[in-house]
């Protein structure tokens, strides 16, 4: 029944280390998004996807590389991970691309504890 | 660009009290304004949302109204419940093209009995 999920919920790692975060929502949206929260909660959007599309690609290091198999899933990987990529991610849907007054709809979260 | 200012953290209010967050926001055009809550350990959800200047969402007992003459879209609620501790943030939608939302920084909310 989840409408957005993740996995893993808690992920701990060496630095250095290659991982992922995956996303499923089941909701049938067009858009899924990505987003990384802090510390302090600060909310910074990473990536978002159309229908499979990348259409907001923020200042984000390319050791992240959003990918979406289809428009019900998107996936984030990591490579070579670092200290300061610890943090809570989490992945988000709405129902379509444009328009402004759309609902996001946000998964749990991700804790990645990059050791 | 576009940009959201909430009032600092932590909130801490007794139950039953009456609660104001403020927000003001910068944008341009007319975005829609955002609540958000987020309660411990979980992921963002709606609280309520106002699309126009003078809308008013309301939800839980909570409102906001969309001032487009102070910039403002203040979170009120007339009684606190310890459950509605969280942390809550205010949220602007980008008028201009794909979904981008830009979110506050958030404001931690206590409430004890």
């Amino acid at each position: 029944d989840t409408a957005v999920s993740q996995t893993p919920k808690y992920l701990v790692t060496q630095m250095g280390n290659d991982k992922s975060i995956k996303c499923e929502q089941n909701l049938g949206h067009d858009t899924m998004y990505w987003y990384k929260q802090d510390s302090k909660k600060f909310l910074k959007i990473m990536f978002s996807y159309n229908n499979k599309e990348l259409i907001i690609n923020e200042t984000v290091p390319n050791r992240f590389s959003p990918k979406s198999p289809d428009k019900a899933h998107l996936n984030l990987h990591i490579n070579s991970l670092e200290l300061g990529d610890s943090a809570v991610y989490f992945c988000a849907s709405s129902p379509l691309a444009g328009g402004s007054t759309d609902t996001q709809y946000f998964g749990p979260g991700t804790r990645l504890t990059v050791l | 660009g576009n940009s959201v200012t909430q009032m600092e953290g932590p909130v801490t209010l007794s139950e039953e009290a009456f609660l104001t967050i403020n927000c003001t926001y910068t944008a341009t055009g007319y975005p829609s304004l955002f609540w958000y809550v987020q309660y411990p350990g979980e992921g963002l959800q709606l609280l309520l949302k106002a699309t126009k200047a003078d809308d008013k969402g309301s939800n839980k007992g909570f409102e906001a109204t969309y001032r487009k003459e102070t910039t403002s879209f203040h979170l009120e609620k007339g009684s606190v419940q310890v459950s509605d501790s969280a942390v809550y943030f205010c949220a602007l939608g980008d008028s201009g093209g794909y979904q981008k939302v830009t979110f506050g920084t958030g404001t931690k909310l206590q409430v004890i009995p």
